[in-house]
């Protein structure tokens, strides 16, 4: 059973266009994150959600938009893709409130051309 | 930037050898985990320490932790080609209430068999 997924796994798109990446998670945690990975390999958290409430919004670009429906799911919407944006992200969850290990998703390559 | 840093950068070791790297952080910690990332895969919880907890063992790994120092070391013993894959240290900085990770830089491990 996949703990946390993520779709699509690659995404390839031109600047300009609007994209989503979605994430489930079936281990009943209460917190998501959203990481970016550069290509140097540095992973940099952008935002985490408790129940559906924002927790940490780093300094990322507002054309970064999370969204949570319920607790198991984690959404990023990019609007208006720049080069720079193309990354791998990933998603991650888990327990709440003490620094508990996270549980990553497989990551979502995005590519701007 | 918060962001911690790992030595070496990376390692190429023969199948059996001992594998250590090491990292350093910034700030004050509640607990500090070490990832690994197989190629193209998704980050995998190795092994968490509390900073009230100096040396913690699983299976062939063995984390020592110096907060003084603001400094880890993660070993593996005996290693096998499978451990070939980049590792990671995180830390949980303050306020330690949003479970934010603070990733290292990360250390590219070859296991050659």
């Amino acid at each position: 059973d996949t703990a946390v997924s993520q779709t699509p796994k690659y995404l390839v798109t031109q600047m300009g266009n609007d994209k989503s990446i979605k994430c489930e998670q079936n281990l009943g945690h209460d917190t998501m994150y959203w990481y970016k990975q550069d290509s140097k390999k540095f992973l940099k958290i952008m935002f985490s959600y408790n129940n559906k409430e924002l927790i940490i919004n780093e300094t990322v670009p507002n054309r970064f938009s999370p969204k949570s429906p319920d607790k198991a799911h984690l959404n990023l919407h990019i609007n208006s893709l720049e080069l720079g944006d193309s990354a791998v992200y990933f998603c991650a969850s888990s327990q709440t409130g003490g620094g508990y290990e996270q549980y990553f998703g497989p990551g979502t390559r995005l590519t701007v051309t | 930037s918060q962001q911690g840093e790992e030595d070496p950068q990376a390692l190429s070791i023969q199948e059996g050898e001992n594998a250590t790297m090491n990292c350093s952080y910034k700030t004050s910690i509640n607990n500090l985990q070490w990832y690994r990332q197989n190629s193209g895969r998704g980050l995998v919880h190795l092994i968490l320490i509390r900073s009230n907890e100096r040396e913690k063992h699983s299976g062939r790994l063995r984390v020592t932790l110096d907060t003084s120092k603001k400094s880890s070391s993660l070993l593996i013993t005996a290693s096998r080609a499978a451990d070939t894959a980049s590792y990671f240290c995180a830390t949980v900085p303050p306020p330690y209430n949003t479970d934010k990770l603070i990733f290292g830089t990360g250390t590219r491990l070859q296991v050659f068999p």
